[in-house]
């Protein structure tokens, strides 16, 4: 398998524009998280998803983001419009069904993600 | 809240040096905890996965170890090699299941 796929690896835009990153994760995986990653915070869950159903939002920092998966194979996180304080790496992850001690995450390569 | 600490958060150390990481985390209810490595401008590789019910898991020369009790765990490395200079971070399962609380990692830099 080729792992956890994230499009595009590094993205640079101008403050108030849209950006879409895209996730492709691991083929048979039931859970798909994004994460943020900045030097002041460290890594942060922003949103995941069961069976293409999103559980859990609490992370996402304001209504300029939102995260859709559309199918097992694919999902999205939009953000519109963007600030430069979104400036970070975005980190898309997927794991397994098991038991629930058992879940282990696995990451693409990230995102870089500038806002000038 | 979950809250995951690591310290220290940068060590620099001797090729051949045994060397440990340290994690504490605040709320002990946990289902796993799992210890990555980051390269730089890379994702992150999961290297160990400890459940709950377990004391410690070890794969070659890394050696990680849980008590949950105490809110601590340790990442072991043995007979460092430059090559393992990364940032490693370490993460607990907390709220639901699936989601991870993550430290902000130590970066280890093992000189030749």
């Amino acid at each position: 398998d080729a792992g956890v796929i994230q499009s595009p690896r590094h993205e640079v835009t101008e403050m108030g524009q849209e950006v879409t990153l895209r996730c492709k994760p691991i083929s048979g995986h039931d859970y798909l998280f994004w994460y943020r990653q900045t030097m002041m915070r460290g890594l942060e869950l922003l949103i995941y998803f069961n069976n293409n159903v999103p559980i859990d939002d609490s992370g996402m920092p304001e209504d300029r983001f939102s995260a859709k998966m559309p199918n097992a194979s694919f999902s999205t996180l939009k953000i519109q419009p963007s600030e430069p304080r979104d400036s970070a790496v975005y980190f898309c992850a997927s794991s397994p069904y098991g038991s629930p001690s058992s879940y282990e995450q696995y990451f693409g390569p990230g995102t870089r993600l500038t806002v000038t | 809240k979950q809250e995951v600490t690591q310290i220290p958060a940068a060590l620099s150390v001797p090729e051949g040096e045994n060397l440990v990481l340290n994690c504490s985390f605040t709320d002990s209810a946990i289902y796993n905890l799992q210890w990555f490595r980051q390269d730089p401008g890379k994702g992150l590789t999961s290297l160990l996965l400890i459940q709950s019910s377990q004391r410690e898991q070890t794969s070659g020369r890394l050696n990680a170890s849980l008590d949950k009790s105490s809110g601590r765990s340790t990442l072991y490395i043995a007979a460092s090699q430059p090559g393992d200079s990364a940032t490693y971070l370490c993460a607990v399962s907390s709220g639901g299941s699936e989601k991870l609380v993550f430290g902000k990692g130590t970066k280890l830099t093992v000189n030749p």
